[in-house]
């Protein structure tokens, strides 16, 4: 199975800073790359698809991007509404796999 | 509007069987493949098994593979999970998600909770 890789596990940051969440694939695995947020009590909501295309109603202040085996998701100014858990997910096999997650905190 | 509602969900002794089921509204249900997903208290989140648009093509985890058996009934819109053989491992809050290699999951149930223990 496609191992994905995500760093850090967990970070600390303010209300309109910027954040990049890193995620890597134990292969190529093309542009099969989507994000999703999870907050505690609730289903995850997809954020970006394909690695870099935006799910609709999606704020932009989100963006993803890369290929192959590195990827990106960044915030470009944290809002309070922020503050969850992200997952990156490949589905590029027919096994699909997540990553670890990224908790998103509050400094 | 497009609903996932899971059920089935209960808690159950170690080696015993419990069936799952998602019924899904408001798409044309044979053109999606249908996915479950499940999380385990307090970790992320863990693909288990698909199963594709017509019932042809199913794929599971190896940590379920003989355990676990999906289906899918086209004509009542419902995807079944089959867990046999539990372990305290299986529990977690088991998820069925609308799938697509595209595009990702753009729709979630709420979740069916499985506890296995003694």
């Amino acid at each position: 199975d496609i191992q994905m890789t995500q760093s850090p596990s967990s970070l600390s940051a303010s209300v309109g800073d910027r954040v990049t969440i890193t995620c890597r694939a134990s292969q190529s695995i093309s542009n099969y790359l989507n994000w999703y947020q999870q907050k505690p009590g609730k289903a995850p909501k997809v954020l970006i698809y394909a690695a870099s295309s935006l799910q609709s109603g999606v704020p932009s202040r989100f963006s993803g991007g890369g290929s192959g085996t590195h990827f990106t998701l960044t915030i470009s100014s944290l809002q309070p509404e922020d503050f969850a858990t992200y997952y990156c997910q490949q589905s590029f096999s027919t096994v699909w796999t997540f990553g670890q997650g990224t908790k998103v905190e509050i400094e | 509007q497009v609903q996932l509602v899971e059920s089935g969900g209960g808690v159950v002794q170690p080696g015993r069987s419990l069936r799952l089921s998602c019924a899904a509204s408001g798409f044309t249900f044979s053109s999606y493949a249908i996915h479950w997903v499940r999380q385990a208290p307090g970790k992320g989140l863990e693909w288990v098994a698909m199963i594709s648009y017509d019932g042809s093509n199913k794929f599971y985890t190896d940590a379920v593979k003989g355990r676990f058996s999906i289906s899918r009934d086209n004509s009542k819109n419902t995807v079944d999970l089959q867990l046999n053989s539990l372990r305290a491992e299986d529990t977690a809050l088991y998820y069925c998600a609308r799938a697509h290699f595209l595009t990702g999951y753009d729709y979630w149930g709420q979740g069916t909770l499985v506890t296995v223990s003694s």
